[in-house]
């Protein structure tokens, strides 16, 4: 098991409505990231924040916003929910200098009806 | 574009034997490939990782081979075990950038 935890486990909302997916980095990690990874498929990178500022996305639309706290526990904000956005958020915490490696939570899945 | 391209997409291997997952990627500022095993349900775990400054690296039963001039780099899985029935992704990043992974590859160990 990794330091790295995120709540809740599962969720299911409406088409339409917003999300927000919470994560705590591992000890010691200053560097959050998200991905998605859709039923069968490896996870696309979504953001980065490093202290507090994003650090880099993918290509996903602004409807995908976050938000990471000085204890660097991070959350994911989904609004106007799409019925493709149904899948594993996945929060990665990391040390952003140096030769570090990257761990990942337990997930969120999310189901959008 | 697929950055890193993941090969076989499934796999089955009888207990004890070899299991071997390839991966290609184009990006030549790329400077660490790690592997990543997740269980169903699961968030992927770190599994082994290398950086294009050695051409191999052994942990236990898992060894990473790294062919820098291919832009090729290889999962083995020495006497593969049950335990071992999961989905292993590659990746591929410039350190402390995002992750590029491959598509995933399914493995069974047959007992």
């Amino acid at each position: 098991e990794t330091g790295v935890t995120q709540s809740p486990t599962h969720l299911i909302k409406t088409r339409g409505q917003q999300v927000t997916l919470r994560c705590s980095s591992q000890s010691g990690h200053n560097t959050v990231s998200w991905y998605q990874q859709a039923l069968g498929q490896g996870p696309q990178f979504i953001f980065q924040y490093y202290r507090e500022e994003e650090n880099g996305r993918g290509n996903f639309p602004p409807r995908f916003s976050g938000l990471q706290f000085p204890n660097y526990s991070s959350e994911l904000n989904v609004n106007a929910l799409e019925l493709d956005d149904s899948a594993l958020y996945l929060c990665a915490s990391s040390l952003l200098q140096g030769q570090s490696e990257v761990y990942f939570g337990p997930g969120t899945r999310l189901t959008v009806t | 574009q697929q950055q890193v391209k993941q090969s076989p997409q499934s796999l089955i291997v009888q207990k004890g034997g070899i299991s071997i997952i390839n991966c290609a990627y184009e990006n030549t500022a790329f400077d660490y490939f790690p592997w990543y095993q997740q269980f169903p349900g699961k968030g992927p775990a770190l599994l082994i990782a290398i950086r294009p400054d050695v051409s191999e690296k052994k942990e236990g039963r898992f060894t990473i081979s790294f062919n820098k001039s291919a832009k090729q780099f290889s999962l083995h899985i020495m006497d593969s075990q049950p335990g071992d029935s999961a989905t292993y992704f590659c990746a591929a990043s410039e350190t402390g950038n995002q992750f590029y992974f491959g598509t995933g590859t399914s493995l069974t160990v047959i007992p």
